[in-house]
Protein backbone atom coordinates (compact mmCIF):
# COMPACT_ATOMS: atom_id res chain seq x y z
CA UNK A 1 0.00 0.00 0.00
CA UNK A 2 1.22 3.30 -0.65
CA UNK A 3 -0.85 5.69 0.72
CA UNK A 4 -0.40 8.58 3.48
CA UNK A 5 1.50 6.77 6.22
CA UNK A 6 1.39 8.42 9.72
CA UNK A 7 3.31 7.78 12.39
CA UNK A 8 2.63 6.87 15.69
CA UNK A 9 -0.93 5.70 15.18
CA UNK A 10 -1.91 6.88 18.87
CA UNK A 11 0.56 8.92 21.69
CA UNK A 12 -0.06 9.14 25.03
CA UNK A 13 1.73 11.87 26.79
CA UNK A 14 1.50 14.21 30.20
CA UNK A 15 0.53 17.60 29.75
CA UNK A 16 3.81 19.60 29.68
CA UNK A 17 5.43 17.24 27.61
CA UNK A 18 6.45 17.42 24.10
CA UNK A 19 5.82 15.40 21.22
CA UNK A 20 6.55 14.82 17.87
CA UNK A 21 3.93 13.01 14.57
CA UNK A 22 5.60 11.92 11.27
CA UNK A 23 3.92 11.78 7.87
CA UNK A 24 4.88 10.18 5.05
CA UNK A 25 2.99 11.43 1.78
CA UNK A 26 2.27 9.58 -0.93
CA UNK A 27 5.32 9.04 -3.48
CA UNK A 28 5.98 12.35 -5.57
CA UNK A 29 3.28 14.04 -4.23
CA UNK A 30 4.65 17.74 -3.83
CA UNK A 31 1.90 18.96 -1.39
CA UNK A 32 1.42 18.02 2.49
CA UNK A 33 -0.81 18.99 4.67
CA UNK A 34 -1.80 18.62 8.40
CA UNK A 35 -5.26 19.05 9.84
CA UNK A 36 -6.60 18.78 13.31
CA UNK A 37 -9.77 16.74 14.10
CA UNK A 38 -11.71 16.68 17.22
CA UNK A 39 -14.44 13.90 18.19
CA UNK A 40 -17.62 14.63 16.75
CA UNK A 41 -16.37 17.14 14.09
CA UNK A 42 -14.81 17.51 10.77
CA UNK A 43 -10.78 18.18 10.46
CA UNK A 44 -9.79 21.76 10.61
CA UNK A 45 -6.76 22.71 8.18
CA UNK A 46 -3.37 23.66 10.54
CA UNK A 47 -1.04 23.93 7.71
CA UNK A 48 0.31 23.08 4.16
CA UNK A 49 3.94 22.79 2.25
CA UNK A 50 4.72 22.73 -1.49
CA UNK A 51 7.76 20.88 -1.63
CA UNK A 52 9.73 22.42 1.35
CA UNK A 53 8.16 25.80 1.57
CA UNK A 54 5.48 25.98 4.68
CA UNK A 55 3.06 28.49 2.61
CA UNK A 56 0.13 28.63 4.95
CA UNK A 57 -0.59 28.27 8.41
CA UNK A 58 -4.11 28.45 9.79
CA UNK A 59 -4.40 30.69 12.94
CA UNK A 60 -5.36 27.16 14.84
CA UNK A 61 -1.89 27.15 14.84
CA UNK A 62 0.09 28.65 17.93
CA UNK A 63 3.31 28.97 18.77
CA UNK A 64 3.56 25.96 20.31
CA UNK A 65 2.97 24.17 17.45
CA UNK A 66 5.70 24.08 14.93
CA UNK A 67 6.16 21.72 11.03
CA UNK A 68 8.68 21.06 8.92
CA UNK A 69 9.45 19.10 6.03
CA UNK A 70 13.13 19.83 5.36
CA UNK A 71 14.20 17.49 2.46
CA UNK A 72 10.22 18.09 0.79
CA UNK A 73 9.10 14.40 1.86
CA UNK A 74 8.37 13.59 4.76
CA UNK A 75 7.40 16.01 7.16
CA UNK A 76 7.32 16.46 11.36
CA UNK A 77 4.52 18.00 13.24
CA UNK A 78 5.74 19.22 16.90
CA UNK A 79 3.33 20.08 19.68
CA UNK A 80 5.46 21.79 22.77
CA UNK A 81 4.37 22.28 26.28
CA UNK A 82 1.27 19.81 25.24
CA UNK A 83 -1.86 21.15 26.62
CA UNK A 84 -5.58 19.07 27.38
CA UNK A 85 -6.65 21.33 24.56
CA UNK A 86 -4.12 19.81 22.50
CA UNK A 87 -5.76 16.11 22.50
CA UNK A 88 -7.29 15.56 18.94
CA UNK A 89 -6.44 12.84 16.29
CA UNK A 90 -3.93 15.10 14.08
CA UNK A 91 -4.57 14.27 9.99
CA UNK A 92 -2.10 14.05 7.03
CA UNK A 93 -3.04 14.49 3.61
CA UNK A 94 -1.22 15.06 0.53
CA UNK A 95 -1.53 15.66 -3.40
CA UNK A 96 0.18 15.56 -6.19
CA UNK A 97 -0.93 18.88 -7.78
CA UNK A 98 -3.29 22.09 -7.24
CA UNK A 99 -6.09 20.14 -9.54
CA UNK A 100 -5.56 17.20 -7.78
CA UNK A 101 -7.87 15.87 -4.56
CA UNK A 102 -6.38 14.96 -0.98
CA UNK A 103 -5.80 12.07 0.31
CA UNK A 104 -5.36 11.42 3.94
CA UNK A 105 -3.61 9.44 6.13
CA UNK A 106 -5.46 7.02 9.24
CA UNK A 107 -3.77 10.02 11.54
CA UNK A 108 -2.14 9.99 15.06
CA UNK A 109 -4.41 10.23 18.10
CA UNK A 110 -3.19 12.45 20.49
CA UNK A 111 -4.12 11.85 24.53
CA UNK A 112 -2.82 14.19 27.15
CA UNK A 113 -3.32 12.62 30.74
CA UNK B 1 -17.48 31.29 11.47
CA UNK B 2 -18.38 27.91 10.22
CA UNK B 3 -18.34 28.81 7.06
CA UNK B 4 -19.21 24.88 5.28
CA UNK B 5 -23.16 23.83 7.34
CA UNK B 6 -23.86 20.43 7.34
CA UNK B 7 -26.79 18.85 7.83
CA UNK B 8 -28.99 16.29 9.46
CA UNK B 9 -26.17 15.42 12.18
CA UNK B 10 -27.13 11.63 11.92
CA UNK B 11 -29.43 10.17 10.08
CA UNK B 12 -30.86 6.15 9.68
CA UNK B 13 -31.64 4.86 6.46
CA UNK B 14 -33.13 1.45 5.66
CA UNK B 15 -31.02 -1.13 3.41
CA UNK B 16 -31.56 -0.16 -0.63
CA UNK B 17 -32.93 2.98 0.25
CA UNK B 18 -31.51 6.59 -0.54
CA UNK B 19 -29.36 8.60 1.69
CA UNK B 20 -29.52 12.44 1.48
CA UNK B 21 -26.86 14.74 2.92
CA UNK B 22 -27.05 18.60 2.93
CA UNK B 23 -24.32 21.09 2.81
CA UNK B 24 -24.53 24.94 2.76
CA UNK B 25 -21.31 27.49 1.96
CA UNK B 26 -21.05 30.78 2.62
CA UNK B 27 -17.79 31.87 0.56
CA UNK B 28 -18.24 32.37 -2.88
CA UNK B 29 -14.68 31.90 -3.62
CA UNK B 30 -14.96 28.23 -3.29
CA UNK B 31 -14.40 25.88 -6.24
CA UNK B 32 -13.52 22.59 -5.39
CA UNK B 33 -16.68 20.74 -3.50
CA UNK B 34 -15.11 17.01 -2.40
CA UNK B 35 -17.02 14.35 -0.02
CA UNK B 36 -15.15 12.33 2.21
CA UNK B 37 -16.26 8.97 4.00
CA UNK B 38 -14.87 8.62 7.52
CA UNK B 39 -14.80 5.00 8.91
CA UNK B 40 -13.54 4.60 12.98
CA UNK B 41 -10.00 4.57 13.21
CA UNK B 42 -9.15 6.10 9.97
CA UNK B 43 -8.49 8.85 8.19
CA UNK B 44 -11.14 10.19 5.95
CA UNK B 45 -11.31 8.59 2.08
CA UNK B 46 -12.41 11.13 -0.65
CA UNK B 47 -15.61 9.70 -2.09
CA UNK B 48 -16.62 12.04 -5.30
CA UNK B 49 -15.66 16.08 -5.86
CA UNK B 50 -17.29 18.37 -7.65
CA UNK B 51 -16.71 21.63 -8.99
CA UNK B 52 -19.23 24.97 -9.89
CA UNK B 53 -19.26 24.84 -13.50
CA UNK B 54 -21.52 21.59 -13.78
CA UNK B 55 -24.80 20.68 -11.19
CA UNK B 56 -24.68 17.24 -11.03
CA UNK B 57 -22.16 14.54 -10.84
CA UNK B 58 -22.27 10.89 -10.57
CA UNK B 59 -20.30 7.83 -9.65
CA UNK B 60 -21.21 4.58 -9.51
CA UNK B 61 -24.29 4.68 -5.73
CA UNK B 62 -22.51 8.29 -5.23
CA UNK B 63 -24.52 11.17 -6.80
CA UNK B 64 -23.67 15.06 -5.88
CA UNK B 65 -26.26 17.46 -6.86
CA UNK B 66 -24.70 21.67 -6.41
CA UNK B 67 -26.97 24.72 -6.52
CA UNK B 68 -24.31 27.60 -6.95
CA UNK B 69 -27.15 30.36 -6.56
CA UNK B 70 -28.62 28.77 -3.72
CA UNK B 71 -24.91 28.02 -2.18
CA UNK B 72 -25.68 24.34 -1.70
CA UNK B 73 -24.91 20.98 -2.41
CA UNK B 74 -25.94 17.75 -1.59
CA UNK B 75 -24.72 13.61 -1.42
CA UNK B 76 -27.33 11.29 -2.54
CA UNK B 77 -26.38 7.58 -2.12
CA UNK B 78 -28.48 5.29 -3.70
CA UNK B 79 -29.28 1.13 -2.86
CA UNK B 80 -28.08 2.24 0.56
CA UNK B 81 -25.80 -0.89 1.79
CA UNK B 82 -24.46 -1.49 5.45
CA UNK B 83 -21.30 -1.50 4.71
CA UNK B 84 -22.13 2.53 3.73
CA UNK B 85 -22.77 2.57 7.42
CA UNK B 86 -19.92 5.69 8.11
CA UNK B 87 -19.23 9.58 8.67
CA UNK B 88 -20.01 11.32 6.05
CA UNK B 89 -18.04 15.19 5.55
CA UNK B 90 -18.61 17.42 3.12
CA UNK B 91 -15.92 19.96 2.10
CA UNK B 92 -14.82 23.00 -0.01
CA UNK B 93 -11.65 25.32 -0.41
CA UNK B 94 -10.71 27.57 -2.91
CA UNK B 95 -8.09 27.68 -5.78
CA UNK B 96 -8.88 24.09 -6.61
CA UNK B 97 -7.93 21.03 -4.86
CA UNK B 98 -4.45 21.07 -3.88
CA UNK B 99 -3.78 24.10 -3.99
CA UNK B 100 -5.28 24.97 -0.20
CA UNK B 101 -6.81 23.78 2.60
CA UNK B 102 -9.89 22.15 2.79
CA UNK B 103 -12.57 23.60 4.89
CA UNK B 104 -15.30 20.90 6.09
CA UNK B 105 -18.63 20.29 7.42
CA UNK B 106 -19.12 19.20 10.69
CA UNK B 107 -19.90 15.62 9.37
CA UNK B 108 -23.00 13.28 9.51
CA UNK B 109 -22.83 9.64 10.90
CA UNK B 110 -25.12 8.00 8.29
CA UNK B 111 -26.38 4.06 9.68
CA UNK B 112 -27.91 1.44 6.98
CA UNK B 113 -30.17 -0.73 8.48
CA UNK B 114 -30.08 -4.56 7.25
Amino acid sequence: DTGVSQDPRHKITKRGQNVTFRCDPISEHNRLYWYRQTLGQGPEFLTYFQNEAQLEKSRLLSDRFSAERPKGSFSTLEIQRTEQGDSAMYLCASSSSSDQPQHFGDGTRLSIL
Amino acid sequence: QQQVKQSPQSLIVQKGGISIINCAYENTAFDYFPWYQQFPGKGPALLIAIRPDVSEKKEGRFTISFNKSAKQFSLHIMDSQPGDSATYFCAASIKGGGADGLTFGKGTHLIIQP
